[in-house]
């Protein structure tokens, strides 16, 4: 199975400043022949389901703000939300769907500082 | 607009199946490009993929969990469904029901669209 690990687990930060969330893949999820990682990230709020933000590594889903962006490649990713608004308060996960069983990272932890 | 609804008890006893269902509004389940899938989630375990189906009725399974999970298909109903057998407290979790797009072979996928989820409780 593919491991996926975050950090930091959680994250507390101002109004207004920069959220980074890191995920490492114990693989690569890079497919060569068409030049995609296999990397999805997810928003959760208490209560509600997971939903997508970023897919493919780095495009956005619709509806979702351009304050969020994914980047990075192979075994290295990263979230940033670029300027924090309170409604962001929430856990966040990384998701690869490179290889069966799909697997997800342990989830972040935003607060507002 | 894409609905799904997780339906199914709150509470099973240990060592006996647990059984939901995940309905389909707003779109057909028969579509070339999405798997339908289980996933749940658990203090202990974090989010843990069960299981996807197309709509042929071709299902995988995580490995951890194969010998005792089956996950079926009515497209008549536009419904898949999940089976969990000889449960134990272990299994006690928010069960969530989802579209999977952006697929690949062996069920591979990433939830587009998921049901609010229901807690299943294993306790007798």
């Amino acid at each position: 199975d593919i491991v996926m690990t975050q950090s930091p687990d959680s994250l507390a930060v101002s109004l207004g400043e920069r959220a980074t969330i890191n995920c490492r893949s114990s693989q690569s999820v890079l497919y060569s022949p068409n030049n995609k990682n296999y990397l999805a990230w997810y928003q959760q709020k208490p209560g509600q389901p997971p939903k997508l933000l970023i897919y493919w590594a780095s495009t956005r889903e619709s509806g979702v703000p351009d304050r969020f962006s994914g980047s990075g490649s192979a075994t290295d990713f990263t979230l940033t939300i670029s300027s924090l608004q309170a409604e962001d308060v929430a856990v966040y996960f990384c998701q690869q769907y490179s290889s069966a069983p799909l697997t997800f990272g342990g989830g972040t932890n935003v607060e507002i500082k | 607009q894409l609905q799904l609804q997780e339906s199914g008890p709150g509470l099973v006893k240990p060592s006996e199946t647990l059984s939901l269902t995940c309905t389909v509004s707003g779109g057909s389940i028969n579509t070339d490009s999405s798997y339908w899938g289980w996933i749940r989630q658990s203090p202990g375990k974090g989010l843990e993929w069960i299981g996807s189906i197309y709509y042929t009725g071709s299902a995988y399974y995580n490995p951890s969990l194969r010998s005792r999970v089956t996950i079926s298909v009515d497209t008549s109903k536009n419904q898949f469904s999940l089976n969990l057998n000889s449960v134990t407290a272990a299994d006690t979790a928010m069960f969530y029901c989802a579209r999977l797009c952006n697929t690949g072979t062996g069920g591979r996928g990433n939830p587009d669209c998921w049901g609010q989820g229901t807690l299943v409780t294993v306790s007798s």
